[in-house]
């Protein structure tokens, strides 16, 4: 079974930058990969983010955007908010398996 | 207003069953692949099981393979996870999800596998 990739932990300053990325054991990430990220606050269940690389449901913030970056998926969040500070998973589609989850970035706003 | 909401969580000894269920609202439930993922204490998430609109296909977690069975009822618009032969390392916060890869969440039950 494919392994997913995730940095354990990133920290960004409030407004600042940051990009989470999600890498593949198989190799480059692609488009058919399909790539999924959520959002896990403690005590919660998670929230999806962004499906299909870069597209968002209603609910995710302007500041989240998705992409393909070096042959990983990536996640980036422009001008961070105390509020967005959480775990973040992503999630990839392989032919003839399911999904596998990455193993998570704990993201910290300070 | 998609919902999603588990029961059937709880205490049950290593080697016992258990019955999850998800009620699901707000969409046209016989239309979606629906999901089961789960997430061990202080741990990351992990895909379980899915099956798809007709239950026709299902697909496991090599670790529960033979041991779990998802099945759903659409007319009842609910999702199941019979689970057998528990063990420890089953212990989680089992989460329904709409979707292969999920877009919708529900709240959870929890599992505690343990004597």
């Amino acid at each position: 079974q494919a392994v997913v990739t995730q940095e354990p932990s990133l920290t960004v300053s409030p407004g600042g930058t940051v990009t989470l990325t999600c890498g593949s054991s198989t190799g480059a990430v692609t488009s058919g990969h399909y790539p999924y990220w959520f959002q896990q606050k403690p005590g919660q269940a998670p929230r999806t983010l962004i499906y299909d690389t870069s597209n968002k449901p209603p609910w995710t913030p302007a500041r989240f955007s998705g992409s393909l970056l070096g042959g990983k998926a990536a996640l980036t969040l422009s001008g961070a908010q105390p509020e967005d500070e959480a775990e973040y998973y992503c999630l990839l589609s392989y032919s003839g398996a399911p999904v596998v989850f990455g193993g998570g970035t704990k993201l910290t706003v300070l | 207003e998609v919902q999603l909401v588990e029961s059937g969580g709880g205490l049950v000894q290593p080697g016992g069953s258990l019955r999850l269920s998800c009620a699901a609202s707000g969409f046209s439930f016989s239309y979606y692949w629906m999901s089961w993922v789960r997430q061990a204490p202080g741990k990351g998430l992990e895909w379980v099981a899915n099956i798809n609109q007709d239950g026709s296909e299902k697909y496991y977690v090599d670790s529960v393979k033979g041991r779990f069975t998802i099945s759903r009822d659409n007319a009842k618009n609910s999702l199941y996870l019979q689970m057998k032969t528990l063990r420890a390392e089953d212990t989680a916060i089992y989460y329904c999800a709409r979707s292969a890869r999920p877009d919708y969440w529900g709240q959870g039950t929890l599992v505690t596998v343990s004597s």
